[in-house]
């Protein structure tokens, strides 16, 4: 099955200053990339989402980036504010229909301190 | 967006005693999927809910321990068995629309055993 590694586990940054987060995958069939942000006792909400055809995907603060030959993919924030403070995750899935399987990094705390 | 609800929001349980969780759905979607969500941990896949069919488990779950049923597309649900106290977790549903291709989380069932 679909292993999904997630790197740092945590992650504390200054308001402003841009924090990255990385995941690993190892399927190459997975070709859809997902990131997730879940606040504490609350549902974790899609923010980002990319496809295998594609290498960038920017939606205004956020970004993502997937290196296919590399098995990689990373999540981008700049600009961080304090509400950007949450659990981040990755995931993978192979898609088609098996797209709403989707395989599950350990997850990222980051702290945007003011 | 798809909107997503449980019942019940939570539970204490004792052990021995099974659980079933409802997942409602306010529109039809084309699939629906049971995670669970240990205290600080990731989500993990439970099983693909299948409509009109046997759901689709993962390695390590299986229909004994938690059966689902999907009598049509907008609900489902999820029956935690012969419960023990390694169960207590949250249990989230989620549902993906193919015609927005995006998957969306329910709010968790908060599933105490004692």
């Amino acid at each position: 099955g679909e292993n999904v590694e997630q790197h740092p586990s945590t992650l504390s940054v200054q308001e402003g200053d841009s924090a990255v987060i990385k995941c690993t995958y190892s399927d190459s069939a997975s070709n859809y990339f997902p990131w997730y942000k879940q606040e504490l006792g609350k549902r974790p909400q899609l923010i980002i989402d990319i496809r295998s055809n594609v290498g960038e995907k920017k939606d205004q603060r956020i970004a993502v980036t997937l290196n296919k030959t590399a098995k990689h993919f990373s999540l981008h924030i700049t600009e961080t504010q304090p509400e950007d403070s949450a659990v981040y995750f990755c995931a993978a899935s192979k898609g088609g229909s098996t797209l709403g399987r989707l395989y599950f990094g350990r997850g990222t705390q980051l702290t945007v301190w003011p | 967006s798809a909107v997503i609800s449980q019942k019940p929001s939570r539970d204490i349980c004792q052990r021995g005693t099974s659980l079933t969780i409802q997942c409602q759905v306010d529109s039809q979607v084309t699939m629906m999927f049971w995670y669970r969500q240990q205290p600080g941990q990731s989500l993990t896949l439970i099983a693909t809910a299948n409509q009109g069919s046997e759901a689709t488990y993962e390695s390590g779950f299986v229909i004994d321990k938690f059966p689902i049923s999907r009598p049509n597309l907008t609900f489902s649900t999820l029956t935690v068995s012969n419960m023990s106290p390694e169960d207590s977790s949250i249990y989230l549903c989620s549902a993906y629309t193919s015609f927005q291709e995006t998957q969306y989380f329910g709010p968790g069932t908060r599933l105490l055993v004692l």
